[in-house]
């Protein structure tokens, strides 16, 4: 069965410093890959997706992932975070030919000042 | 287009009483997901549609749970009778299933408490 595991359930981070969470996932055919975040009391929102092509991929707010196929990663990164990046980060995954997005238990990021 | 639309926002209910989630789907979209997000279980597909179809129901809980959509833009999920431990929140999502592999776009969920 298609799994995706996020490694760290929480990630505290300084305002202004680097930061990566990370996603692997299973599997051995292709696959779509997708990172949204949660503000509090919200939905999840999309941040980026990987459907093909360039496996270095941006998204909003400054984000990017990096689709690693030999690995089976999609890390996500931002060169800078911001107090308002503290949220939850839950990265998915789709099967090709298939309807059913699978997600991560989620990180939660918290930026501190 | 409004996005994913879901009613109530809230909702607290006694033990045993029967709830219902609504959600509007995007137009256009064939595919919708109900999912269920607690602390300790994270988010959980609870079942999903394909045109109107349901395609996996694995992830309902127990028959206690059911999900309709009768047509491309309404769905519905009925609790019967609601437990304290169904208190979670429930999140609608739909998206247009292609092999472009779009996304799902979420609604902003219905927070269920059940006393």
């Amino acid at each position: 069965a298609q799994s995706v595991t996020q490694l760290d359930s929480q990630v505290p981070v300084f305002e202004e410093a680097p930061v990566e969470l990370r996603c692997n996932y299973s599997s051995s055919v292709s696959v779509y890959l997708f990172w949204y975040v949660q503000y509090p009391n919200q939905g999840l929102q999309l941040l980026l997706k990987y459907l093909s092509g360039s496996t270095l991929v941006k998204g909003i707010n400054g984000f990017e992932a990096e689709f690693n196929k030999s690995q089976t990663s999609f890390h996500l990164r931002k060169p800078s975070v911001h107090i308002s990046d503290t949220a939850e980060y839950f990265c998915a995954v789709r099967k090709s030919g298939t309807y059913k997005y699978i997600f991560g238990t989620g990180t939660r990021l918290k930026v501190l000042a | 287009d409004a996005g994913v639309i879901q009613s109530p926002r809230h909702e607290v209910t006694e033990m045993g009483q029967e709830v219902t989630l609504r959600c509007k789907p995007i137009s256009g979209h064939n595919s919708l997901f109900w999912y269920r997000q607690t602390m300790m279980r994270g988010l959980e597909l609870l079942i999903y549609f394909n045109n109107n179809v349901p395609i996996d129901d694995s992830g309902m809980p127990e028959d206690r749970f059911s999900a309709k959509m009768p047509n491309a833009s309404f769905s519905t999920l009925k609790i019967q009778p609601s437990e304290p431990r169904d208190s979670a929140v429930y999140f609608c999502a739909s998206s247009l299933n292609n092999e472009g592999g779009t996304e799902a776009f979420f609604g902003q969920g219905t927070r269920l408490t059940v006393v």
